[in-house]
C-alpha cells in the first residue's frame, strides 16, 4: 500500500508544550498535505508543502520534509487545549508521468490530547 | 457561501436496502471525493470524479456506485448495504490546477454517518 503511516498513533501533552507528530510514505510525491479533524468534524486542511521545499511554517505550525528519507514531520509549538483533535498527513503521488494523480492518500492519523 | 454539504447526517438502514448519500458544492470545484472512515483505517477512498461523467475508482470501491451527471453534485450510491459499510463517509472536493503539477487542496464536508443494521 502507498499509505502514509504516522506516529505516534496517540500524544497527550500539557497546554504549552510542543506537540511533534511524524508521517512516513513509500514513493516519490509532487506534494505533502496535513490536515486537522476535530470530533466529529470533516478534515480541514493546514499546510502543504512541495517535494522541493523542506520547511515551512504556518503561524505555530512547522512542517518539515525529507524526500531522502521519506517522511515529514508536523509540529505544533506552544500547544493549547483548542488543538485537541486528529491530525492526518496526506500524500499526492507522482504517477508514472511524473505529474498527480489528482486524489490523495491519507495516513491513519494521531490523536492529539491538550490538557489545560 | 454554502460550500460543501453533504446529506443525510445520520442514516440508519437496513441490509440489502439501497442507500444513497448525496455532495453537493458551490465551488464549481472540477474534482469530487468520497471516503470512508473507520476505526483503525483512517481515510479510505471509495470513488473520485475529475470532472463531469468522468469518475475513477479509489481503494474501496466494491458495493458503491458513484455518478456525476453535474459538476456541483456527486452522489454515492450503496446498491446492496451490508453491516461492513457502516461507517462515517465523508464527500471532498478541489479545484483543478492548470500545470504539470496538479496539486492542490481538498474541502471536506462535515461526513454522514451511516449505521447498517
Amino acid at each position: 500500500s502507498q499509505q502514509g503511516e504516522e506516529d505516534p498513533q496517540a500524544l497527550s501533552i500539557q497546554e504549552g508544550e510542543n506537540a511533534t507528530m511524524n508521517c512516513s510514505y513509500k514513493t516519490s510525491i509532487n506534494n505533502l498535505q496535513w490536515y486537522r479533524q476535530n470530533s466529529g468534524r470533516g478534515l480541514v486542511h493546514l499546510i502543504l508543502i512541495r517535494s522541493n521545499e523542506r520547511e515551512k511554517h504556518s503561524g505555530r505550525l512547522r512542517v518539515t520534509l525529507d524526500t531522502s528519507k521519506k517522511s515529514s514531520s508536523l509540529l505544533i509549538t506552544a500547544s493549547r487545549a483548542a488543538d485537541t483533535a486528529s491530525y492526518f498527513c496526506a500524500t499526492d503521488f507522482k504517477n508514472a508521468g511524473g505529474t498527480s494523480y489528482g486524489k490523495l492518500t491519507f495516513g491513519q492519523g494521531t490523536i492529539l490530547t491538550v490538557h489545560p | 457561501d454554502a460550500g460543501i454539504t453533504q446529506s443525510p447526517r445520520y442514516k440508519i438502514t437496513e441490509t440489502g436496502r439501497q442507500v444513497t448519500l448525496m455532495c453537493h458544492q458551490t465551488w464549481s470545484h472540477s474534482y469530487m471525493f468520497w471516503y470512508r472512515q473507520d476505526l483503525g483505517h483512517g481515510l479510505r477512498l471509495i470513488y473520485y470524479s475529475a470532472a463531469a461523467d468522468i469518475t475513477d475508482k479509489g481503494e474501496v470501491p466494491d458495493g458503491y456506485v458513484v455518478s456525476r451527471s453535474k459538476t456541483e453534485n456527486f452522489p454515492l450510491t450503496l446498491e446492496s448495504a451490508t453491516r461492513s459499510q457502516t461507517s462515517v463517509y465523508f464527500c471532498a472536493s478541489r479545484r483543478a490546477q492548470p500545470g504539470p503539477v496538479n496539486s492542490g487542496i481538498q474541502y471536506f464536508g462535515a461526513g454522514t454517518r451511516l449505521s447498517v443494521l
